[in-house]
């Protein structure tokens, strides 16, 4: 079972440069998130979908760009990217009723 | 949503029980509590969930009083495996905005043989 997964797994950045994150799960999720998580930090939610072709903005949008054109894809977009973007982002997707479940995370710096 | 306090860190020793207590004392009704754990380089797994009294499964149990303004994980008889970030989350799973999740610090939880 695959479940959550992330790619890359790790990305090194030049500032000003975009970039894309892809997360895809197998468990017909409705669902999905995009989290970051800093040094020392808990998980902070960037943006969030409730289903194919929505999205929603969580704690800490700006910056990032998502879409979810197919249920089992969720994508992050990083159009400029900033030293501030450095950080682990994970993924997870659930159902009603359901814990999430995490990928393993995208390893991100930014020079 | 409601927040979340939970210990910075804790010790323990390879055998014994662990228990861990999470405040949340402004949760609301339709709120579940939900415990995750996660090791370096890895993300969040679930451990357990309950909305009230006590829930237990093969590798946790967790209780919750009945005013539901905390929680307790027990992890039973630790080994050094355990050693991770434990964290305790409160929301409405059932929401279909889903579950927006407020992660606090955690509690690094530190096993020595």
């Amino acid at each position: 079972n695959a479940g959550v997964t992330q790619t890359p797994k790790f990305r090194v950045l030049k500032t000003g440069q975009s970039m894309t994150l892809l997360c895809a799960q197998d468990m017909n999720h409705e669902y999905m998130y995009w989290y970051r998580q800093d040094p020392g930090m808990g998980l902070r939610l960037i943006h969030y979908s409730v289903g194919e072709g929505t999205t929603a903005k969580g704690e800490v949008p700006d910056g990032y760009n998502v879409s979810r054109l197919k249920k089992q894809n969720f994508l992050l977009g990083l159009e400029s990217a900033a030293p501030s973007q450095t950080s682990v982002y994970f993924c997870a997707s659930t159902g009603i009723n359901q814990p999430q479940h995490f990928g393993d995370g995208t390893r991100l710096s930014i020079l | 949503l409601a927040k979340t306090t939970q210990p910075i860190s804790m010790d323990s020793y390879e055998g014994q029980e662990v228990n861990i207590t999470c405040s949340h004392n402004n949760i609301a009704t339709n709120d579940y509590i939900t415990w995750y754990q996660q090791f370096p380089s890895q993300g969040p797994r679930f451990i357990i969930q309950g909305y009230k009294t006590k829930v237990t499964n093969e590798v946790a149990s967790l209780f919750i009083p009945a005013d539901r303004k905390s929680s307790t994980l027990s992890l039973p008889r630790v080994s050094l495996s355990d050693t991770a970030v434990y964290y305790c989350l409160v929301g409405d799973i059932r929401k279909a905005a889903g579950n927006k999740l407020t992660f606090g610090g955690g509690t690094r939880v530190l096993v020595k043989p």
